[in-house]
């Protein structure tokens, strides 16, 4: 079954650290990305990949950087944690064929900067 | 850019009562229409995708677009305690292809045994 896994599951960080979410899928999918959940709220896209080696902006990148190694793997990467990047962070990734049943997220990675 | 808009907020209903779920779009050329539903503290689920004007079944969940107002809906049959959740619509702008979604802000589906 196709798999998406994101670690760690949650976490706690300091204001002005560094912080890295992973992600990894075995899906053989070219297509990831990194949603941002507020409580209550939608996802937002923050960043997202077509390719290794290549990473685009979404609607919010603004204090997040992207790193796409390989096909599998997909970090997200914020220098510089600030409180407002409190939230919960969904990857997912997706064939290159079009269909939203293709479309896999992770459980999720609570953020909490304190 | 293409706004996705969900209503209502909140919704309580008994259990056994059809609950219906409103989800608005702004660019009617959208081509992938997607719900799905997050239990508290878990991941996103996919109910039921939708692409073409009409009705889609999955389950007890029951999708009906229509690109012409701009709505895609979500109808629960017979809802159980269980269902309680958050439930999210999710738009494909038709330039993007399939990889970008455009979510909701979600509806908390509250359902009382």
């Amino acid at each position: 079954e196709a798999a998406v896994t994101q670690s760690p599951r949650s976490k706690v960080a300091v204001t002005g650290g560094k912080v890295t979410l992973s992600c990894h899928q075995t899906n053989n999918h070219d297509y990831m990305y990194w949603y941002r959940q507020d409580t209550g709220h939608g996802l937002r896209l923050i960043h997202y990949s077509y390719v290794a080696d290549s990473t685009e902006k979404g609607d919010i990148p603004d204090g997040y950087k992207a790193s796409r190694p390989s096909q599998e793997n997909f970090s997200l990467i914020l220098e510089l944690a600030s409180l407002s990047q409190t939230a919960v962070y969904f990857c997912a990734s997706s064939g290159r064929d079009r269909g939203p049943e293709r479309l896999f997220f992770g459980h999720g990675t609570k953020l909490s900067v304190l | 850019q293409q706004k996705v808009q969900q209503s209502p907020e909140s919704l309580t209903v008994s259990e056994g009562a059809m609950a219906s779920l409103n989800c608005t779009f702004s660019d009617r050329s959208s081509d992938n229409f997607r719900w799905y539903r997050q239990h508290s503290g878990k991941g996103l689920e996919v109910l039921v995708s939708i692409f073409s004007d009409g009705e889609k079944e999955e389950g007890s969940f029951t999708a009906h677009l229509n690109r012409a107002s701009l709505h895609v809906f979500l109808h629960i049959r017979e809802p159980q305690p269980s269902d309680s959740a958050l439930y999210l619509c999710a738009v494909s702008p038709a330039s993007s292809g399939s990889w970008q979604l455009i979510f909701g802000s979600g509806t908390q589906l509250t359902v009382m045994p």
